[in-house]
C-alpha cells in the first residue's frame, strides 16, 4: 500500500498561473482533505470532502478549487496563483466507523513568485 | 466557528521532565486527534480520541478527552530528546465534518 500520495512534491509558480496538486489514496477512505501550512499558523483546512462527487468548503477555500470525481482521487486547483499561495500543502484521507485516523501525504511546497 | 488553542506554543524542557500540553476548543465535539511533525515532514497519526473520559497511552505519551470541559491533553512522562517536534492536536467538529488544527506546540528536550 503506497498509503496517501501527493504529485508534484515541489513547484515553483509566477503569479497568475494555474496548477493542480493530486492526491491520491488507496485505502479506500470515504474522507479527504487538503490543508495547507504555513510558519506559526498550524494547518489550515482548505476544502474537504466526505465523499466521491461531494466537496465542502474549509477554514480558507478562496483561490481554490477542489474535484472528487473518482473515491481515490482529491484534486486541489489553482486557477490563478497569487504569492499568498506560497505554502506546503498537504492532502490526507480517513475512514470512519472501525477507524477514524487520518493519513497524510508527504506534502507539496510551492512557491509563487 | 470552531476554535483550537494549545498552549503552550513553545516549550523547552529538560530529560526526565513530565510536561503537559493543553488543547481548548470552542464549540461541541466528540473526536479529537494528536499528532506529530518533525521538521521538514509530514504528519503522523498519535491518538484519536472519539468519546468524553477516552484515555490512551503510547509510551512516554499519553492523551485525554474531557468533552464537557472542551479539553484535551498530552502528557509527557520522564521525557527524552527524540520526543523534540511539533505536536498539534484537531478537533472534528459534530455537525459538518471539518477537522480543524490548533497552531502546534513546538517541544524541544534538552539532554
Amino acid at each position: 500500500n503506497a498509503g496517501v500520495t501527493q504529485t508534484p512534491k515541489f513547484r515553483v509558480l509566477k503569479t497568475g498561473q494555474s496548477m493542480t496538486l493530486l492526491c491520491a489514496q488507496d485505502m479506500n477512505h470515504e474522507y479527504m482533505y487538503w490543508y495547507r501550512q504555513d510558519p506559526g499558523m498550524g494547518l489550515r483546512l482548505i476544502h474537504y470532502s466526505v465523499g466521491e462527487g461531494t466537496t465542502a468548503k474549509g477554514e480558507v477555500p478562496d483561490g481554490y478549487n477542489v474535484s472528487r470525481l473518482k473515491k481515490q482521487n482529491f484534486l486541489l486547483g489553482l486557477e490563478s496563483a497569487a504569492p499568498s499561495q506560497t505554502s506546503v500543502y498537504f492532502c490526507a484521507s480517513g475512514g470512519r466507523g472501525l477507524s477514524y485516523e487520518q493519513y497524510f501525504g508527504p506534502g507539496t511546497r510551492l512557491t509563487v513568485t | 466557528e470552531l476554535k483550537v488553542e494549545q498552549n503552550p506554543l513553545f516549550l523547552s524542557m529538560q530529560e526526565g521532565k513530565n510536561y503537559t500540553i493543553y488543547c481548548n476548543y470552542s464549540t461541541t465535539s466528540d473526536r479529537l486527534y494528536w499528532y506529530r511533525q518533525d521538521p521538514g515532514k509530514s504528519l503522523e497519526s498519535l491518538f484519536v480520541l472519539l468519546s468524553n473520559g477516552a484515555v490512551k497511552q503510547e509510551g512516554r505519551l499519553m492523551a485525554s478527552l474531557d468533552t464537557k470541559a472542551r479539553l484535551s491533553t498530552l502528557h509527557i512522562t520522564a521525557a527524552v530528546h527524540d520526543l523534540s517536534a511539533t505536536y498539534f492536536c484537531a478537533v472534528e467538529m459534530n455537525r459538518d465534518d471539518k477537522i480543524i488544527f490548533g497552531k502546534g506546540t513546538r517541544l524541544h528536550i534538552l539532554p
